[in-house]
């Protein structure tokens, strides 16, 4: 069972596009975190929020948590070919470890 | 520095045949995490290590499955009696501290297809 949806699931835009990654859950989490993977590679860390509301920036990429520690999203200014990869997302409950639980991931395309 | 690393990257074996999957932590981590990741599908939790305690197995699909961390470092994945189901990526991933907030670093994966 799949605790956290990602939408949508594909994702094929032209070069210089926005678009937004949604992250929805039931649960509170104390943490989120969202992941970049490329094909072959493993999932690496792009950002980590942990505040209700919070708003962070990564260059082009901007990533909210929402309000009620529910829910997240990411949006992607002017996309690039670089940024095409499987974007995840992770949520973390508290309680002295990192049991991480991963969305199913939105696999993006971005077309030169 | 070096990251994790898993042997063997590519694993292919016989219904009913045994595996073990090694990973290796960055060094002086102390958190160890197994998942198993379908292609296309997001990671699934499998299993944790503190140091060498095994401190959650919930993941684990059934008794075929077992993992030890001997002496807080290397951890071993072995599944028994392999069958077709368990063909998947499994990817190992560690932590400095295993915080709600660090950050895990994964290995390349071990790519097990069960004949």
């Amino acid at each position: 069972t799949q605790l956290l949806e990602q939408s949508p699931q594909f994702l094929s835009i032209q070069e210089g596009e926005n678009l937004t990654v949604y992250c929805n859950s039931s649960s509170v989490f104390s943490s989120l975190q969202w992941y970049r993977q490329e094909p072959g590679e493993g999932p690496v860390l792009l950002v980590t929020v942990v505040t209700g509301g919070e708003v962070k920036k990564l260059k082009r990429l901007t990533f909210q948590f929402g309000d009620a520690r529910k829910d997240s999203s990411l949006h992607i200014t002017a996309a690039q070919p670089g940024d095409t990869g499987l974007y995840l997302c992770a949520g973390s409950h508290s309680g002295g470890y990192q049991k991480v639980t991963f969305g199913i991931g939105t696999k993006l395309q971005v077309i030169p | 520095g070096a990251g994790v690393s898993q042997s063997p990257r590519y694993k292919v074996t016989k219904r009913g045949q045994d595996v073990a999957l090694r990973c290796d932590p960055i060094s002086g981590h102390v958190s160890l995490y197994w998942y198993r990741q379908a292609l296309g599908q997001g990671p699934e939790f499998l299993t944790y290590f503190n140091y060498e305690a095994q401190q959650d197995k919930s993941g684990l699909p059934n008794d075929r499955f077992s993992a030890e961390r001997p002496e807080g470092s290397i951890s071993t994945l072995t599944i028994q009696r392999t069958e077709q189901r368990d063909s998947a990526m499994y990817r190992c991933a560690s932590s400095l501290v295993g915080s709600s907030t660090d950050t895990q670093y994964f290995g390349p994966g071990t790519r097990l297809t069960v004949l």
